[in-house]
């Protein structure tokens, strides 16, 4: 079974500074895809940014970019010029790419926090 | 596009009591799921459906059914509500030919 681990409960930046939030998972699948959800405090699971595990570069959305190490099952997400917005929830979360397969294996969550 | 609707956003139940959580999307997707998200816990999936007629159990199933006669619903019922089931419940949906998923906006329910 695949398990997703996000090490770092809670995180805070200051305005405009940059925070990398960790994600590792364990899998024995080589095709999946991984993803990064924001939860602000209205509760709607928002997508930030998702990655193939067969495509090497790495995914990036203006300000929100990882670092997928996928030999060290490591897909970590970088927020750029963090803005008071970015405060929410993250959770990463991982995805079979088996046909069928429609479980989204979930993080714990990290509570990011932007300090003005 | 309304997207993935859900209804209703919060609900109280009484032990025993049933419920129909209701969802509904708008987009044609084939694939639909269920999860429920508690206290310093990630989303877990409860039942999911490859398309209409066709459901599946996911990694917490008890205490729940499902049923999908139409492309666009996918009711979850509780047939027995207990206070182990209090949470927040999310209903997603994705195209057949993508891996992206789309979130509705939760349920907060609370058994007492």
């Amino acid at each position: 079974a695949q398990t997703v681990t996000q090490s770092q409960p809670e995180m805070s930046v200051q305005e405009a500074e940059t925070v990398t939030l960790s994600c590792t998972y364990d899998t024995s699948e080589s095709d999946y895809y991984l993803f990064w959800y924001k939860q602000p405090p209205s509760r709607q699971m928002i997508l930030v940014i998702r990655q193939e595990a067969y495509k090497q570069q790495n995914a990036t959305e203006n300000r929100f970019s990882v670092n997928f190490q996928k030999a060290a099952k490591s897909f970590s997400l970088k927020i750029s010029d963090s803005q008071l917005g970015d405060a929410a929830m993250y959770f990463c979360a991982y995805r079979s790419a088996n046909f069928g397969n429609e479980k989204l294996t979930f993080g714990t969550g990290t509570r990011l926090t932007i300090i003005p | 596009n309304a997207g993935v609707t859900q209804t209703p956003k919060f609900q109280v139940l009484k032990t025993g009591q049933s419920m129909t959580l209701q969802c509904a999307q708008d987009m044609n997707h084939e694939y639909m799921s269920w999860y429920r998200q508690d206290p310093g816990m990630g989303l877990r999936l409860i039942h999911y459906s490859v398309g209409a007629g066709i459901t599946d159990q996911g990694e917490v199933p008890n205490g729940y059914n499902v049923s999908r006669s139409t492309t666009e619903d996918f009711p979850l019922r509780l047939l027995s509500a207990a206070p182990s089931q209090t949470s927040v419940y999310f209903c997603a949906s994705r195209p057949g030919l993508a891996h992206i998923q789309y979130f509705g906006a939760g349920t907060r329910l609370s058994v007492l």
